[in-house]
């Protein structure tokens, strides 16, 4: 069966520190991966979504990126936080061609 | 583009009673539908989804939804509210396949539900 994991579950930043973090998925090959934002009272936004190794679109101007090195690996990254970047963060996968998304367990993110 | 309203961002229910989230959405094509639930600090978790065929749909938990096109509606129902039912719920909508939509999900802003003893 196919599992997706996140981590770390929980961090805490300064502003103005570099950001990483990591997403994979088991049992599955070639999967369309996604980055959610989820901040207070915001609803879910999506940050950006990847259908192949290096292949990577972003759906909103921001201070993140995002990157996929490997098949099952998606990171997201930021070279300097800000305050606005604290939230909940999602990672999800999909098959190709089909639209139901599977989400991580998540990461909360602190700025201080 | 594709949008989705949740109508109500609190609801609240005594257990055993009836449980009713309001889902409209809009579509410039025939959509996909989708209800997942969130527990506190964890990922989201698939309902039910309707894609083609029976209206009608049963998911998780005793939970079901029906695609009604003429309201542009998927509520979700549940005939009696348990404790554990207690989260928060997300309408989504996805346009089909195909394109450059790659099966984006877009989704309303949540409802949370709270189950009184």
């Amino acid at each position: 069966s196919q599992t997706i994991h996140q981590w770390p579950a929980t961090l805490v930043q300064p502003v103005g520190s570099p950001l990483s973090l990591e997403c994979t998925v088991e049992g599955t090959s070639n999967p369309n991966l996604y980055w959610y934002r989820q901040a207070a009272g915001r609803g879910l936004q999506l940050l950006f979504y990847s259908v192949g190794i290096g292949q990577i679109s972003s759906e909103v101007p921001q201070n993140l990126s995002a990157s996929r090195p490997q098949d099952r690996q998606f990171i997201l990254s930021s070279k300097k936080l800000l305050l606005s970047d604290s939230g909940f963060y999602l990672c999800a996968w999909s098959v190709a061609a089909t639209d139901t998304q599977y989400f991580g367990p998540g990461t909360r993110l602190t700025v201080l | 583009a594709q949008s989705v309203t949740q109508l109500g961002s609190h609801v609240s229910v005594s257990e055993g009673a009836l449980v009713l989230l309001r889902c409209n959405y809009s579509s410039s094509v025939p959509p996909y539908l989708f209800w997942y639930v969130q527990y506190p600090n964890q990922g989201l978790q698939l309902l039910l989804k309707y894609t083609t065929g029976a209206t009608l749909v049963k998911g998780i938990n005793g939970f079901e939804a029906e695609f009604k096109k003429s309201e542009t509606s998927f509520h979700l129902t549940k005939p009696s509210a348990h404790m554990s039912d207690a989260a928060e719920y997300f309408c989504a909508v996805s346009d089909k396949w195909g394109g450059t939509s790659y099966g984006k999900l877009t989704f309303g802003q949540g409802t949370i539900l709270t189950v009184h003893p």
